[in-house]
């Protein structure tokens, strides 16, 4: 089984900064890597698919890049409202990985 | 529009069944992959099951592989979720999503929650 570690799993910074978050697949995935955003007490929202395809209507400070087993995720110029946790995952064969979530707070 | 809602949530006693359904709309139904992704409290998304677009592959995470059961029922637009043998660690908030294509969930429903407790 193909296994995600995301990093780190809190971060905090300011409104303005540059936010980068990773995900690392246990072997090559090539680019089939998605991430999701969830803010408290709702479901989660895709952003990005297949590591850099930013889904309609999801704001352009958002980004990804990445194949292979080493992928990044990016919030060019955090918003209080990108208050959140992210998530990557993983699509195998009919079935599907996360990682384990990175929290975001503003400092 | 697409839509998703889940429901059958509720409080359960360990060992006993639950079925949780997912009314969809806004979408030809039979075209898409359905899945269920469950969160514990506190915790971190958990991906549970699959069902094909036509209902003949199924698949299931390793924590509740031969306990639950996914089905769809093309006359209603639902998909269920049928849980067998419930476990405290079963608790959690369960969302039914349709996958857009290769495992990228689009659409996600509200969620329901399942508490299991004596």
């Amino acid at each position: 089984d193909i296994q995600m570690t995301q990093s780190p799993s809190s971060l905090s910074a300011s409104v303005g900064d540059r936010v980068t978050i990773t995900c690392q697949a246990s072997q090559d995935i090539r680019k089939f890597l998605n991430w999701y955003q969830q803010k408290p007490g709702k479901a989660p929202k895709l952003l990005i698919y297949d590591a850099s395809n930013l889904e309609t209507g999801v704001p352009s400070r958002f980004g990804g890049s990445g194949s292979g087993t080493d992928f990044t995720f990016t919030i060019s110029s955090l918003q209080s409202e990108d208050i959140a946790t992210y998530y990557c995952q993983h699509y195998d064969t009919l079935a599907l990985t996360f990682g384990q979530g990175t929290r975001l707070e503003i400092k | 529009q697409v839509h998703l809602v889940e429901s059958g949530g509720g409080v359960v006693q360990p060992g006993r069944s639950q079925r949780l359904s997912c009314a969809t709309s806004g979408f030809t139904f039979d075209n898409y992959d359905i899945h269920w992704v469950r969160q514990a409290p506190g915790k971190g998304l958990e991906w549970v099951a699959v069902i094909s677009y036509d209902g003949s592959h199924k698949s299931y995470g390793p924590s509740v592989k031969g306990r639950f059961t996914i089905s769809r029922d093309e006359s209603r637009n639902t998909v269920y979720l049928q849980m067998n043998s419930l476990r405290g660690e079963d608790t959690a908030v369960y969302y039914c999503s349709r996958e857009a294509v290769r495992g990228v969930l689009q659409y996600w429903g509200q969620g329901t929650l399942v508490i299991v407790s004596s």
